[in-house]
């Protein structure tokens, strides 16, 4: 099985600053990974898929880059609405996909 | 505007059974794979089972396989989720998955979520 790693695991942030958050694989992946936002009880939302591609409707602070085995998630300019839990995920062994472990963005 | 609405979480001794549902809505449910992914509490996501659009492929984790089964009734626009065998570790939230196109039969991502369904193996 692929395993997904993420990090870090949780990090503190003020409103305006520029966060990169990362995914690794343990194999190569091309680009399957995408990117996932989850706010507290609610369900996860998809923000990235093929690893730069922005999902309809998500806003244009959020980027994704890497190929192969990194990754990166950034958000630049972060907005209060951007607290939450990311998670990657791979759909390069589809259809036995994998997530990472999450990192939980707050507020410094 | 597509919507998933599960239903039939609850409370479940070990060794016991439950079925879940999904109800679809807001798109053309036989083209698309389906997907259950679960939440333990506190913790990450879990990919558990998929469904080819035509239901006659299905995919599971080495978690899950033998234990549950996933159906698909199209005509209707439903998932279902046959969970047999239940064990403390099968205690999470599940949600329903939409695939974000017409892939054949394998899942890639999710790009539609239903609000989940609680299910406590105790």
């Amino acid at each position: 099985d692929i395993q997904m790693t993420q990090s870090p695991s949780s990090l503190s942030a003020s409103v305006g600053d520029r966060v990169t958050i990362t995914c690794r694989a343990s194999q190569t992946i091309d680009d399957y990974l995408n990117w996932y936002q989850q706010k507290p009880g609610k369900a996860p939302k998809l923000l990235i898929y093929g690893a730069s591609s922005l999902q309809r409707g998500v806003p244009s602070r959020f980027s994704g880059s890497g190929t192969g085995t990194s990754f990166t998630l950034t958000i630049s300019g972060l907005q209060p609405d951007d607290f939450a839990t990311y998670y990657c995920q791979q759909s390069y062994s589809a259809p036995q996909l994998t997530f990472g472990g999450g990192t939980k963005v707050d507020i410094k | 505007e597509v919507q998933l609405l599960e239903s039939g979480g609850g409370l479940v001794h070990p060794g016991g059974s439950l079925r879940l549902s999904c109800a679809a809505s807001g798109f053309n449910f036989n083209r698309y794979p389906m997907s259950w992914v679960r939440q333990a509490p506190g913790k990450g996501l879990e990919w558990v089972s998929a469904i080819s659009g035509s239901g006659t492929s299905t995919y599971y984790s080495d978690s899950v396989k033998g234990r549950f089964t996933m159906t698909r009734h199209n005509p209707l626009s439903t998932v279902d989720l046959q969970m047999n065998s239940l064990r403390v570790e099968d205690t999470a939230i599940y949600y329903c998955t939409k695939n974000p196109y017409d892939s054949g039969d394998l899942p890639y991502y999710f790009d539609s979520w239903g609000q989940g369904t609680l299910v406590t193996v105790s």
